[in-house]
């Protein structure tokens, strides 16, 4: 089974700040891997998505970008935070289902 | 592009009641999930459904999947407060390698 790390848990950033989120993945290779975003509760929506190292697909365009420089290793960043990017993130991988991490709040002020 | 429609949204149902949430979506698919959201939590794999016919059970929740009317439900068979959360709906397109979640229904058992 895999288990999905996700931190840091909450986060609190000021407009224009950059941001790092990671993701690992233990107990399986070359999976698939996804961020997604949650507003207020909401539906999912698909940020990115990565089939293996350096192999990106992003889905909407915005001021987020990701990248995967290992395996099991995903990371979303911003160079400048936008009031519109608080939301919850989570990471995901994908075997037989989804694994999700358990999210990291974002909330920008 | 695949679009995927839950209802309802919200349901306030009674203990000890039973009820039916839907799942419908646009194009074929090969497989389709259910997921299970607590306030403030992150989801939680309820079922994996990968066939036309597909029931699974799991105490009082049950999911089918109908591919040919492109439709899963979700059952809910005499409801306890515990089954209070968001349950989301999650449909598979293996070519393009990703999935599209439902809105998501937000389920309240009151006592």
């Amino acid at each position: 089974s895999q288990t999905i790390h996700q931190w840091p848990a909450t986060l609190v950033q000021p407009v224009g700040s950059p941001l790092s989120l990671e993701c690992t993945v233990e107990g399986t290779s070359n999976p698939n891997l996804y961020w997604y975003r949650q507003a207020a509760g909401r539906g999912l929506q698909l940020l990115f998505y990565s089939i293996g190292i350096d192999q990106i697909s992003s889905e909407v365009p915005q001021n987020l970008s990701a990248s995967r420089p290992q395996d099991r290793q995903f990371i979303l960043s911003s160079k400048k935070l936008l009031l519109s990017d608080s939301g919850f993130y989570l990471c995901a991988a994908r075997y037989y289902g989804y694994t999700f991490g358990s999210g990291t709040r974002l909330t920008v002020v | 592009e695949l679009k995927v429609e839950q209802n309802p949204l919200f349901l306030s149902m009674q203990e000890g009641k039973n009820y039916t949430i839907y799942c419908n979506y646009s194009t074929t698919s090969d497989r389709l999930y259910w997921y299970r959201q607590d306030p403030g939590k992150s989801l939680e794999s309820l079922f994996v459904l990968l066939s036309n016919g597909a029931v699974k059970q799991e105490g009082r929740l049950m999911a089918s999947l109908d591919t040919k009317a492109r439709l899963s439900t979700l059952h809910i068979t005499a409801a306890v407060h515990d089954l209070s959360a968001t349950y989301f709906c999650a449909v598979h397109n293996t070519n393009a390698g990703k999935s599209t979640f439902g809105d998501g229904t937000t389920l309240t058992v009151k006592p």
